[in-house]
């Protein structure tokens, strides 16, 4: 397995440009979740799927942030009208729900938005 | 709603002595909890997770002890290492109701010679 896979690995955008970001999960794996992660707040949640289909979308943004799962193989996380706040490292985590790994996630490396 | 509290930003030691990390946690259900640690520059990955049958559970040299009475889910080890300087996260998952995963702030550990 080559593990999640996140791309681009650093997005630099201007104020008010559009960021979209994407995952690919564990093959196999039931479930994706976003988080974005800063030094003052750690890691946030975002949102989650569950075989594609969300599940809980209750730390996203509601303005201008969006996520979609097309797919079984790949997630994408889209940003309108990016502000300085929203930079941060963007993490998708995949897993695979069944009881006994209930919650352990394996995580992409991320990806470091920068809005300038 | 489900939260965990690491108290902690910054922890300092010298190498040899003893880490302790602490996490609380507050959730409707019995949760499981977890310990993730995160080198510089890399993913966060799954360090301890709490068993269901009050097994202790350990992995290099780290353990932790869930205490449902305290609902806490501190992080130990007897010796800290150069090596275990990163990120450490306490997390939740509700189990029961749920595969959301919850993280708390984070602290970070630096172990000098």
């Amino acid at each position: 397995n080559a593990g999640v896979i996140q791309t681009p690995r650093h997005k630099v955008t201007g104020k008010g440009q559009e960021a979209t970001l994407w995952c690919e999960p564990i093959s196999g794996h039931s479930a994706v979740f976003w988080y974005r992660q800063t030094i003052v707040q750690g890691l946030e949640f975002l949102t989650y799927f569950r075989n594609q289909a969300p599940i809980d979308d209750s730390g996203m943004p509601k303005e201008r942030f969006s996520a979609q799962m097309p797919n079984q193989s790949h997630s994408t996380l889209k940003i309108q009208s990016t502000q300085p706040q929203d930079s941060a490292v963007y993490l998708c985590a995949s897993s695979l729900e069944i009881w006994s790994n209930t919650g352990q996630l394996y995580f992409g490396e991320g990806s470091k938005l920068t809005v300038l | 709603g489900d939260s965990v509290t690491q108290t902690e930003g910054l922890v300092t030691l010298t190498e040899g002595l003893p880490v302790m990390l602490n996490c609380t946690y507050q959730s409707t259900y019995s949760p499981f909890l977890f310990w993730y640690v995160q080198h510089l520059n890399e993913a966060p990955k799954l360090l301890l997770k709490s068993f269901t049958d009050n097994k202790r559970p350990e992995h290099q040299g780290f353990h932790a002890t869930l205490h449902k009475s305290s609902s806490s889910f501190h992080l130990q080890k007897s010796s800290a290492q150069l090596s275990d300087s990163a990120l450490y996260y306490c997390a939740l998952s509700p189990g029961t109701g749920g595969y959301k995963v919850v993280f708390g702030s984070g602290t970070r550990l630096l172990v000098s010679p």
